[in-house]
């Protein structure tokens, strides 16, 4: 149990395109989610955090206009990356949180990650 | 905010040594310390984790020890295998009103040699 899809897996993008990363739970209701970025040899730094049905919260430094984040259902968050820069290519990891069950309240279920390409 | 220290950068062992990794914590009221084992372009894989209320936790051959009143929590794999080669990164979360978000260890790249 516990899965966490995201699609697509791979995107390469002219600049100034936008392009949408959809993250879903498959099999439990995501309370929260998380959209992480993650370059090359280096961490993962937390973009934006969202609850169903309110805004996104966005980590200090993330421009809440570039990067759209919707959180339409309880198993659907998507990313939009607006007017994309080659600045923008990067590994983008979604995760999602199911809630108060018991010792799993904490835990995060990451994605596979999508690997974003600006030309 | 919190913040996470990780050492070392870079580990190399031999194949059946053992592996320690320490983080540090900013934050006395994080209780969640899960770690993470990531394989080049894959998802972070959570391989143990420990909450506040207890000191040390024991999964084979993966350890996790947590000081709260240092503020510091290791990872230790014993008898480790070329398999276990990856980057681990440590995190720390609290709950309520942060949403339970982690915050991420820059990362440890482990090597085993054969």
């Amino acid at each position: 149990g516990a899965v966490v899809s995201q699609h697509p897996s791979r995107v390469i993008c002219k600049s100034g395109t936008s392009v949408k990363i959809e993250c879903r739970s498959l099999d439990f209701q995501a309370t929260t989610m998380f959209w992480y970025r993650q370059f090359p040899k280096q961490s993962l730094m937390l973009m934006a955090t969202s609850n169903e049905g309110s805004k996104a919260t966005y980590e200090q430094g993330v421009e809440k206009d570039k990067f759209l984040i919707n959180h339409a259902s309880l198993t659907l968050s998507t990313l939009t990356v607006t007017s994309a820069h080659p600045e923008d290519s990067s590994f983008y990891i979604c995760s999602a949180r199911g809630g108060n069950w018991g010792e799993s309240y904490n835990e995060q279920f990451f994605g596979p990650g999508t690997r974003l390409t600006v030309l | 905010g919190e913040n996470v220290e990780q050492h070392p950068s870079t580990l190399s062992v031999q194949e059946g040594d053992s592996a320690v990794i320490k983080c540090t914590y900013s934050d006395s009221a994080s209780n969640y310390f899960p770690w993470y084992k990531q394989e080049l372009g894959k998802r972070p894989q959570l391989i143990i984790d420990i909450r506040s209320n207890v000191g040390e936790k024991k999964d084979q051959r993966i350890a996790v020890t947590l000081n709260k009143t240092a503020k510091h929590f290791s990872l230790h794999i014993t008898e480790t295998q070329p398999e276990d080669s990856a980057v681990y990164f440590c995190a720390a979360s609290k709950g309520g009103g942060s949403n339970y978000k982690l915050t991420f260890g820059k990362g440890t790249l482990l090597t085993v040699n054969p």
